[in-house]
C-alpha cells in the first residue's frame, strides 16, 4: 500500500531533550516536506526537500533541522525543544511527474513540557 | 506572498443538502489547487486535484472547479451525508522557479446533521 508513516504518532517531552520524529514513503517520491499545524494558523511548511541531500527553509525552519540521506526517508529533528514547539506534525511527500499531489502522514502530536 | 482564504470558517447542514465551499487565493501564478479532508486529530486526505491549466475536477459526489483569473476555487459536495463532517483544506502550489511550497487555507469545517 502506498503511504507516507511517522513515527512516533504521540510523543510527550521535556525542554531541551533532544527528538527526532521519522517519516518514510515508498512511493518514490523525490519530494518531501514538513509542516506543522496549530489553531488558528493552519498548516505552516517548515522544512522541505527536493531530492537526496536537498533541503530548504520553509516558512517557520527556526528550531528544527532535517537531513535528506535516502530518497524514501525524511526525519525531523529538534535539538532542543521548547514549549512553542508542541504542535500537530505532518511529513508531506509528491512527485512531480504526476501532478505533484501531495500524499500527507498521518501526524505526529508533539507536547513540548 | 501566497494568501489562501477560505469562507465560511464553519458550516453546518442537513443531511441531503448540496452545499459550496469557497476557497480564494491572492497570486493567479500557481502550479495547481489540491483540495484536502481532515478528520479530527487525523491526517490529511487528498480529495481533487487541479492543476494550473484545468477548470474542473469531479470525483463520485465532489467537483472541484478552478477560476484562476479571479483567484478562486470551489469544492462541490452534492448529496451531503453525515460522514462528509470533516474540515475541509485547500492549499495552493506556486508555479514559480524553486516553488516547492504548498500554501493552505485555514480550512472549512463542515458538520452534516442527520
Amino acid at each position: 500500500e502506498a503511504q507516507v508513516t511517522q513515527n512516533p504518532r504521540y510523543l510527550i517531552t521535556v525542554t531541551g531533550k533532544k527528538l527526532t520524529v521519522t517519516c518514510s514513503q515508498n512511493m518514490n517520491h523525490e519530494y518531501m516536506s514538513w509542516y506543522r499545524q496549530d489553531p488558528g494558523l493552519g498548516l505552516r511548511q517548515i522544512y522541505y526537500s527536493m531530492n537526496v541531500e536537498v533541503t530548504d527553509k520553509g516558512d517557520v525552519p527556526e528550531g528544527y533541522k532535517v537531513s535528506r540521506k535516502e530518497k524514501r526517508n525524511f526525519p525531523l529533528i529538534l535539538e532542543s525543544p521548547s514549549p512553542n514547539q508542541t504542535s500537530l506534525y505532518f511529513c508531506a511527500s509528491s512527485f512531480p511527474g504526476r501532478g505533484n499531489e501531495q500524499f500527507f502522514g498521518p501526524g505526529t502530536r508533539l507536547t513540548v513540557l | 506572498k501566497q494568501e489562501v482564504t477560505q469562507i465560511p470558517a464553519a458550516l453546518s447542514v442537513p443531511e441531503g443538502e448540496n452545499l459550496v465551499l469557497n476557497c480564494s487565493f491572492t497570486d493567479s501564478a500557481i502550479y495547481n489547487l489540491q483540495w484536502f479532508r481532515q478528520d479530527p486529530g487525523k491526517g490529511l486526505t487528498s480529495l481533487l486535484l487541479i492543476q494550473s491549466s484545468q477548470r474542473e475536477q469531479t470525483s463520485g459526489r465532489l467537483n472541484a472547479s478552478l477560476d484562476k483569473s479571479s483567484g478562486r476555487s470551489t469544492l462541490y459536495i452534492a448529496a451531503s451525508q453525515p460522514g462528509d463532517s470533516a474540515t475541509y483544506l485547500c492549499a495552493v502550489k506556486g508555479s514559480g522557479a524553486g516553488s516547492y511550497q504548498l500554501t493552505f487555507g485555514k480550512g472549512t469545517k463542515l458538520s452534516v446533521i442527520p
